[in-house]
């Protein structure tokens, strides 16, 4: 079975600091990974999706994120955080048992800006 | 185009009453999804459905009820309402691409 580990439930950055929010999946097949982000009181957002392509995504607002298989991660970064950044990050990975496209959610991450 | 809509925004309900979370889209999709979100907890899946007349259950389905009888709607139903289901409930949408498209969700209170 699919399952998807945020490591950090809160991440603190300063602004026009590096953001890395750390994501590791398991899964038995290979996998098809999403980053999503949800700003205060709103639905999820795709920031971007790994579909087996190329390892190096990226995504939208200037986030990317690294696919290794090695490491079972998808790590997302942005080199410069902005204030507007802050939110909730969400790592999923997809079910592809069945073909249901089932996504199966880490439990988040809160992205944190100081100014 | 609308996407994907869900009403009510805000509800707050008694304990043993029931009502029906609304999701509607206009995209044409076949596959849509309830999920609920509760703190620390990342998203769950309630339901499923992969078209008109098919629904499935998903991670956490008691408590809950769904049916699909057209590809617009996607109704939610509680029937009789616990604390437990005080959430933020989310309906998504997803064709081919494996990627879903979430709606702005409903924040239920049940006291």
């Amino acid at each position: 079975a699919q399952s998807v580990t945020q490591l950090g439930s809160h991440v603190s950055v300063s602004e026009g600091a590096l953001v890395l929010l750390r994501c590791n999946y398991s899964s038995s097949v290979p996998p098809y990974l999403f980053w999503y982000v949800q700003y205060p009181n709103q639905g999820l957002q795709l920031l971007l999706k790994y579909t087996s392509a190329a390892t190096l995504v990226k995504g939208i607002n200037g986030f990317e994120a690294e696919f290794k298989k090695s490491e079972t991660s998808i790590h997302l970064t942005k080199p410069s955080a902005h204030m507007s950044d802050a939110a909730e990050y969400f790592c999923a990975v997809s079910d592809r048992s069945g073909n249901t496209g089932k996504l199966i959610f880490g439990q988040g991450t809160t992205l944190q800006v100081k100014p | 185009n609308a996407g994907v809509t869900q009403t009510p925004k805000f509800h707050i309900l008694k304990i043993g009453q029931s009502m029906t979370l609304q999701c509607t889209q206009d995209m044409n999709h076949n596959y849509m999804y309830w999920y609920r979100q509760d703190p620390g907890m990342g998203l769950k899946l309630i339901y499923y459905s992969v078209g008109a007349g098919i629904t499935d259950k998903g991670e956490v389905p008691n408590g809950y009820n769904v049916s699909r009888s057209t590809t617009e709607d996607f109704p939610l139903r509680l029937e009789l309402a616990a604390p437990s289901q005080t959430s933020v409930y989310f309906c998504a949408t997803r064709q081919g691409t494996d990627t879903q498209y979430f709606g702005p969700g409903t924040r239920l209170t049940v006291l």
